[in-house]
């Protein structure tokens, strides 16, 4: 019964390859978002979608491509990846955009790792 | 371009004495703040919001004080417990600039309540 489940929760792999990470949400929000968390604890936004749509693209390398098949899941496809994508990657869904406040309910986290 | 900052990477208090966390921000087109509170290997949970309307807002033990003047803002917990010892994110949202619903997080203040 997890609000948001992350898939997988670790991921170790070599440079160059392609990996992807999952995500659902089960609380009928309609927007997602990927977030990234560096060496230095810094949460950055990466991309946001709003009933499948793109609203947010932060200036993340175009290695990095987001997939909405429905409302209810964002995945995160990065291709060649590179020792500097090492990171957690977090998930998070909110009821809504707009202006107002709509808070985020956040994934556990993949911490992925490139060697 | 750091636009939300916690100063204070940890902080320290005895059981029962206050807590209190602050955050710092530079973008005036902020109105709405957090509060997060992430566990290790957890992702971060929603504590307590305010908008910029108010200058306080409190939810049982947690308080969150707003100065807009000084572009800073503050978490109160009292009294603290050991179960309070978690990292706490500050966050910020502009709700009127067209870009989504994203929030901008600080780095983070490491708390330990200690018996």
């Amino acid at each position: 019964d997890t609000a948001v489940s992350q898939t997988p929760k670790y991921l170790v792999t070599q440079m160059g390859n392609d990996k992807s990470i999952k995500c659902e949400q089960n609380l009928g929000h309609d927007t997602m978002y990927w977030y990234k968390q560096d060496s230095k604890k810094f949460l950055k936004i990466m991309f946001s979608y709003n009933n499948k749509e793109l609203i947010i693209n932060e200036t993340v390398p175009n290695r990095f491509s987001p997939k909405s098949p429905d409302k209810a899941h964002l995945n995160l496809h990065i291709n060649s990846l590179e020792l500097g994508d090492s990171a957690v990657y977090f998930c998070a869904s909110s009821p809504g955009t707009g202006a107002r406040l709509y808070g985020y309910t956040f994934g556990s986290g993949t911490r992925l790792t490139v060697v | 371009d750091q636009q939300v900052k916690q100063n204070s990477p940890s902080l320290s208090v005895q059981e029962g004495r206050i807590s209190i966390l602050n955050c710092d921000y530079t973008n005036s087109m902020f109105d709405y703040f957090l509060w997060y509170k992430k566990y290790p290997a957890e992702g971060p949970t929603f504590l307590i919001s305010i908008s910029s309307i108010k200058d306080k807002n409190e939810d049982g033990r947690f308080t969150v004080f707003l100065n807009k003047s000084a572009k800073h803002l503050s978490l109160h917990i009292v009294p603290s417990q050991p179960g309070d010892s978690a990292v706490y994110f500050c966050a910020a949202k502009a709700s009127f600039t067209g870009g989504g619903n994203k929030l901008t997080f600080g780095t983070g203040t490491q708390l330990k309540v200690e018996l």
